[in-house]
């Protein structure tokens, strides 16, 4: 399968924990990266790889994997991080790149 | 550090063919790595359109492979996306990203700003 699936809505409360998922059978194979989207912006990488941040993304934000399962968890969530939030992968064959539905992220 | 810039018409009449450049700054394209094209229609996801080596291999989304073409120009540190037979499906921001590959992993960094392109007669 070369589908990504993300929740479309999650909600947390300031200062609280989230975890977004992303479910597809290329993620037993690959790793995903997560991009952050703001209104008007262009998407910005946050994680990549096994749990890997560019330069200048908060330790706040991480990525695990398991199974056909990939999270981003943001660990005290601030109000500077509502946003959509993306996951992509790669297919089952490796040439061909996905990107999940896109999750909204409500800071409360 | 490397940064991209999308240009290119803003509006498409519906049949015709929509064409963008990428520019890339601080990095010359000849020296390797693929470059890549993602789209996000209006209030939509991002969708996935190709990748280009800089040697010119390509890999294109299958559901858009029949109308994308993708080439680079070393001369001008430039890659370019040809889209044809466009329609209001095809109306969305297109950004250029440089695709990046690792052991069991793949992610899109940096990113160009985006270009809206509308689609009307």
């Amino acid at each position: 399968s070369s589908e990504l699936t993300q929740d479309p809505a999650v909600s947390v409360a300031l200062g609280q924990t989230v975890r977004i998922t992303c479910q597809g059978d290329s993620l037993r194979t690959y790793y995903a990266s997560w991009y952050q989207q703001k209104p008007g912006q262009a998407p910005v990488l946050v994680i990549y790889g096994k749990n890997n941040r560019p330069s200048g993304i908060p330790d706040r934000f991480s990525g695990s994997s398991s199974g056909n399962t990939a999270s981003l968890t943001i660990t005290g969530a601030q109000a500077e991080d509502e946003a959509d939030y993306y996951c992509n992968s790669r297919d089952s064959s490796g040439n061909h790149w996905v990107f999940g539905g896109g999750t909204k992220l409500t800071v409360l | 550090q490397v940064q991209l810039q999308e240009s290119g018409p803003g509006l498409v009449k519906p049949s015709e063919t929509l064409s963008l450049t990428c520019t890339v700054s601080g990095y010359s394209i000849s020296n390797g790595y693929y470059w890549g094209w993602i789209r996000q229609p209006p209030g939509k996801g991002l969708e996935w359109i190709g990748n280009i080596y800089h040697s010119g291999s390509t890999y294109y989304n299958p559901s858009l492979k029949s109308r994308v073409t993708l080439s680079v120009d070393t001369s001008k540190n430039q890659f370019s996306l040809k889209l044809s037979s466009v329609t209001a499906a095809d109306a969305a921001v297109y950004y250029c990203a440089r695709p990046n590959y690792g052991s069991g992993t793949n992610w899109f960094d940096p990113w160009g700003q985006g270009t809206l392109v509308t689609v009307s007669s």
